[in-house]
């Protein structure tokens, strides 16, 4: 089944402790992107990646890194969390536009609070 | 800053066609039209997409003006189902390069009425 599969799905954590967020999708997508969602902001892009070793920032990044080492996985990470990192996040794949469709594909949300 | 403009929300009675609009003024011409909508807080799920002809799948139409300033996206008849908030985007053609920074804005909340 086609899928982007993100763990974990419910964290709690305090201020300050590293954590990863992992995404990983079934579809040999190049594309990829970190999306966070907060009470009244809509969805914001944090980071995304055109491909392998390719990584941008979206429009807040500040706080967040990621990497792409292979093309299944694009993890977001949290070298030290504060309280306004307390968010819904969202992975999302596709493949490009234009030989496909674009359809970006979703995974359940990580429900982050940081203590 | 979004490159969309949606209304915050809107409402629609049970049965009846619901016509979400979208503008998206600055859109260049070799950007895409997409919507997607959100249930709870589930994932958003993808729903239509088009560049400059009308679109029809089986979950939507999509109609973008000639100009393609403006969309509207319409569910012929919307279900109790449908209550989601909507979200236009634009995105580039990938093989023009350039960046696939999306903005997805705060979208459109639809209550669909019994």
């Amino acid at each position: 089944e086609a899928q982007v599969t993100q763990n974990p799905r419910y964290l709690i954590t305090v201020t300050g402790k590293k954590l990863t967020v992992t995404c990983s999708q079934n579809m040999n997508h190049e594309y990829m992107s970190w999306y966070r969602q907060d009470p009244g902001l809509g969805l914001r892009q944090i980071y995304y990646s055109m491909n392998v070793e390719v990584t941008d920032k979206g429009d807040v990044p500040e706080g967040y890194k990621v990497s792409r080492k292979e093309k299944r996985n694009f993890p977001l990470i949290l070298e030290s969390p504060s309280p306004n990192q307390t968010s819904l996040y969202f992975c999302a794949s596709s493949f490009p536009t234009g030989e496909n469709t674009g359809e970006l594909f979703f995974g359940e949300g990580s429900r982050l609070t940081v203590l | 800053d979004a490159k969309t403009t949606q209304p915050p929300s809107m409402d629609c009675a049970e049965g009846r066609a619901a016509n979400l609009p979208c503008n998206h003024s600055t859109i260049s011409g070799n950007e895409y039209v997409y919507w997607y909508r959100q249930i709870h807080s589930q994932g958003p799920q993808y729903i239509i997409h088009g560049l400059k002809n009308n679109e029809t799948n089986e979950m939507a139409s999509l109609i973008i003006t000639e100009d393609r300033k403006s969309s509207t996206l319409i569910l012929p008849h919307a279900t109790l189902r449908d209550t989601a908030v909507y979200y236009c985007i634009v995105r580039m053609l990938s093989t023009q390069g350039g960046s696939e920074k999306l903005v997805f804005g705060k979208g459109t909340k639809l209550t669909v009425n019994p």
